[in-house]
């Protein structure tokens, strides 16, 4: 069945560090990726996504790429800000699931510290 | 866009209790409906899905229900609460032509 694994955290980074969270997946097909956030208490909400390989997504300065041949999405930002503390969830949407069942990765905490 | 409302916000039940979280759907219709449930705010498990009225799946054996009695209203029940149900409850909403899930404020629920 289709798969999402994340790196373990917890991520900690000083302002304007630089900020890569991998993700790889196992799917059939050509799966739709996504990333969402998760701020402290609150429900998830979509960062960006990206529906065919070599496609980028980006939003607030986050992005990622659909890499079909490492089966991978990873998530970058240049320079992080205190804001961006949260939990991370990347997820892939199979081809041919009807019901749009998404799969989660199991998600990353990120600090920043000033 | 969608909103997806959830209530209540926050609930703390002893066992045994019965339980019902209600979810609704505004700026769309006919979507299909989610309840996940995250425990320890990390890993997001789908308990159930609906693809209209009347209609549930169930991925995972359970202590809980769901009914969607309409369209743009899904509701997750239980009639006794174990400790085990405590956890944050998701309700999200995605259509079937486009990829992404909308996710409500979350149910935080504490059974003691």
């Amino acid at each position: 069945g289709d798969s999402v694994t994340q790196m373990e955290g917890p991520v900690t980074l000083s302002e304007e560090a630089f900020l890569t969270i991998n993700c790889t997946y196992t799917a059939t097909g050509y799966p739709s990726l996504f990333w969402y956030v998760q701020y402290p208490g609150e429900g998830l909400q979509l960062l960006l996504k990206a529906t065919k390989a070599d496609d980028k997504g980006s939003n607030k300065g986050f992005e990622a790429t659909y890499r079909k041949e490492t089966t991978s999405f990873h998530l970058e930002k240049g320079s992080v800000q205190v804001s961006d503390s949260a939990v991370y969830f990347c997820a892939l949407r199979g081809r041919g699931t009807s019901y749009g069942k998404l799969t989660f990765g199991q998600g990353t905490i990120l600090t920043v510290h000033p | 866009s969608q909103t997806i409302h959830q209530w209540p916000a926050t609930l703390v039940q002893p066992v045994g209790s019965p339980l019902s979280l209600e979810c609704t759907v505004e700026g769309t219709s006919n979507p299909n409906l989610y309840w996940y449930r995250q425990a320890a705010g990390r890993g997001l498990q789908l308990l159930f899905y609906s693809v209209g009225i009347g209609q549930i799946s169930s991925e995972v054996p359970q202590n809980l229900s769901a009914s969607r009695p309409q369209d743009r209203q899904f509701i997750l029940s239980s009639k006794k609460l174990l400790l085990s149900d405590s956890g944050f409850y998701l309700c999200a909403s995605g259509l079937a032509e486009y990829n992404e899930q909308f996710f409500g404020p979350g149910t935080r629920l504490t059974v003691l």
